[in-house]
């Protein structure tokens, strides 16, 4: 079967660094995406991975395992405006993204 | 990056009328778009794979006859939520894979739909 989970809520301070896990069953694997979901929005790209490694894209990186099915997103230097849901999700064989009930990142001052 | 634009953000209407979403691809071609539904604090749930030229593919437990899509060019889909009832208040959001290799999706702003 195919499976993703992601923690429900995490909590950070502003100018800190905070990690957001993701993991995910699947037998056909096409890719691992992180997007943002600012409360009352639509969801923007953040991050596309489909081989092993960190992807640096400024204050975020987004980190794929695919032996373990692991993937985390990080943000550094943490701004209010970064509080938001932010969704994983995987492309199953058929190029289906199966998504993840996402992350709430609250940041405190 | 590439553009896609729903219409209308915000939608009121009274129970028993008909609503019509429509998804645009601004300044990219996209022969498939898909259609979700969120409910708050909730993730995005697909409900149907719109196809140009030819009928929409509804996920399991999606009313087809409820949710008509419509995906006439290259660049335009439309949901319409027929005999709108208050269970159908949602946020109605539509997406599109962009022309890179990626394949990432675009997401228009989305449409809250509310029916009193």
């Amino acid at each position: 079967g195919q499976n993703i989970d992601q923690p429900t809520e995490m909590t950070a301070t502003e100018g800190a660094i905070v990690q957001i896990n993701c993991t995910y069953q699947t037998s056909g694997f096409n890719g691992l995406f992180w997007y943002q979901q600012h409360a009352g929005e639509a969801p923007t790209f953040l991050s596309y991975n489909v081989l092993d490694g960190l992807e640096e894209k400024g204050r975020f990186s987004s980190f794929l395992s695919r032996s373990k099915g692991y993937s985390y997103l990080l943000l550094k230097e943490l701004q209010m405006k970064d509080s938001a849901s932010y969704l994983c999700a995987f492309q199953d064989s058929n190029y289906q993204l199966i998504w993840g009930a996402g992350t709430k990142l609250i940041i405190k001052p | 990056g590439a553009v896609v634009s729903q219409h209308p953000s915000r939608v009121i209407c009274k129970s028993g009328t008909s609503v019509k979403i429509e998804c645009r691809s601004l300044d990219f071609q996209a022969t498939t778009m898909f259609w979700y539904r969120q409910f708050p604090k909730q993730s995005l749930m697909l409900m149907a794979t719109s196809n140009e030229g030819s009928k929409a593919t509804y996920e399991q437990g999606v009313e087809k006859d409820k949710f008509l899509i419509n995906h006439a060019s290259l660049t335009l889909s439309t949901l319409t939520v027929t005999s709108a009832h208050p269970e159908d208040s949602s946020f109605y959001i539509c997406s599109a894979r962009g022309p890179r290799e990626t394949g990432e999706l675009f997401f228009g702003e989305g449409s809250r739909l509310t029916v009193l």
